[in-house]
């Protein structure tokens, strides 16, 4: 157990539709990364943030959002959902953010299906 | 940023040992490599991390040549449990403090019986 929190685990909707995806990090750790991984594909960054604040910025499309709240959970918005969308989303943290030597713990992701 | 090529695939038995290789021509001097393995429908799990030379745990082994130009994960003895997706990390600091972390396609390593 990574010690991050993902819900819910399984995501079932229409296109067209939006859903929020909620991450608890670690115990103590203040960054927040969320990533997308379609079937047979490695991991794309999506966006990550640190103490409330966006830090770096991936390929994340202008339909999905994000935000780290003060008690430090993340949430990954998705809008006008696509077929496209059906991925693994994976949320990690970490203790700090700018350093190269940081150690990323992954949660089990949340598995969306767009129908 | 640092990009990084690992093999697509490889193939072992059970009880060799397997290496692999991860390329990052242009690192920055600050970066550490930083290993990864997913089974499937998981999230990666951290394995080892370097910065040069070698480094060891109770899992694998990194080694790191001078240059840094490359790393070389090291699995002793396999088993079939070892079967997943290993991925090369070298993140690439921004000027925002942020940590972006770019993984390559990784490397499906098939243990066999």
């Amino acid at each position: 157990d990574s010690g991050v929190t993902q819900t819910p685990k399984h995501l079932i909707t229409a296109t067209g539709q939006r859903v929020t995806l909620r991450c608890s990090p670690r115990s103590g750790d203040l960054s927040v990364y969320w990533y997308q991984q379609s079937l047979d594909q490695g991991l794309q960054f999506l966006i990550q943030y640190y103490n409330g604040e966006e830090r770096a910025k991936g390929n994340i499309l202008e339909r999905f959002s994000a935000q780290q709240f003060p008690d430090l959970h993340s949430e990954l918005n998705l809008s006008s959902l696509e077929l496209g969308d059906s991925a693994l989303y994976f949320c990690a943290s970490s203790y700090s953010s700018g350093r190269s030597n940081e150690k990323l713990f992954f949660g089990s992701g949340t598995q969306l299906s767009v129908l | 940023l640092a990009k990084t090529t690992q093999p697509i695939s490889m193939d072992s038995y059970e009880g060799q040992e397997v290496n692999i290789t991860c390329s990052h021509n242009n690192i920055a001097t600050n970066d550490y490599i930083t290993w990864y393995q997913q089974f499937p429908s998981q999230g990666p799990r951290f394995i080892i991390q370097g910065y040069k030379t070698k480094v060891t745990n109770e899992v694998a082994s990194l080694f790191i040549p001078a240059d840094r130009k490359s790393s070389t994960l090291s699995l002793p003895r396999v088993s079939l449990s070892d079967t997943a997706v290993y991925y090369c990390l070298v993140g690439d600091i921004i000027g925002t403090g942020g940590f972006k972390t770019i993984f390559g396609a990784g490397t499906r390593l098939f243990v066999k019986a």
